[in-house]
């Protein structure tokens, strides 16, 4: 069974530096074609992915907060880790981490994890 | 950016009844492959998305196939042949050719 969970700290201060750690099972994000991407959700409105990183530790980031973000792996202990830095209260949003499979082109993310609240609020 | 719109974006269904939705995208998402590298999502109401097609037209497993994609290049569509109350929900398209990639803003999907 295929499983992603997200953690990370409910509330964050505005300027702060935001640690998310996605940690899965069921899966080898050393295995050829696996790749893990980061998506958030403000409260009541859409989709937006930001993030990704591939097997062979390729690293790709949303146009828009590229110059905040870094994504990492560990694939020894199944985690990637998102950073988002000079936290502000608009990136007050759920932030879910998903799996692509190998022949699903680059998304085809499936499945998802349950998501984590991230409050930013002084 | 690619720009991804749908239509409608809220969308009353009554149950044994079809629906569809339209997604376009601002460049063709036709892969060199051959492949349209657009997704369909689900979100039920206080869940995570669910993968419902990838690759424009191709089932995710386990989903009913009472759900199918169909389209090319810029106009794509999702089809529900027979809505049942379980499919409510926000249906979310999302382009995957470009990095970074790209969501559409959302169906809301209800029973009338």
């Amino acid at each position: 069974q295929v499983t992603l969970k997200e953690s990370g700290p409910a509330l964050v201060k505005p300027t702060q530096t935001l640690t998310l750690t996605c940690t899965f099972s069921g899966f080898s994000l050393s295995t050829t074609g696996m790749r893990v991407s980061w998506i958030r959700q403000p409260p009541g409105r859409a989709l937006e992915w930001l993030a990704r990183i591939d097997w062979d530790d390729d690293k790709f980031y949303s146009t828009s907060l590229k110059t905040r973000l870094t994504i990492s792996k560990d694939a020894s202990k199944n985690q990637v880790v998102l950073t988002v830095t000079n936290m502000d209260p608009v990136d007050t949003a759920t932030y879910y981490c998903a799996r692509t499979y190998p022949g699903r082109g680059t998304g085809g993310f499936d499945p998802w994890g349950q998501g984590t609240l991230v409050t930013v609020s002084s | 950016d690619i720009v991804m719109t749908q239509s409608p974006l809220s969308l009353p269904v009554t149950p044994g009844e079809p629906a569809s939705i339209s997604c376009k995208s601002s460049q063709s998402l036709l892969h060199s492959t051959g492949y349209n590298f657009l997704d369909w999502y689900l979100q039920k109401p206080g869940q995570s998305p669910q993968l419902l097609i990838y690759l424009g037209s191709t089932r995710a497993s386990g989903v009913p196939d009472r759900f199918s994609g169909s389209g090319s290049g810029t106009d794509f569509t999702l089809r529900i042949s027979r809505v049942e109350a379980e499919d409510v929900g926000v249906y979310y398209c999302m382009q995957t050719l470009q990095t970074s990639f790209t969501f559409g803003p959302g169906t809301k999907v209800d029973i009338k």
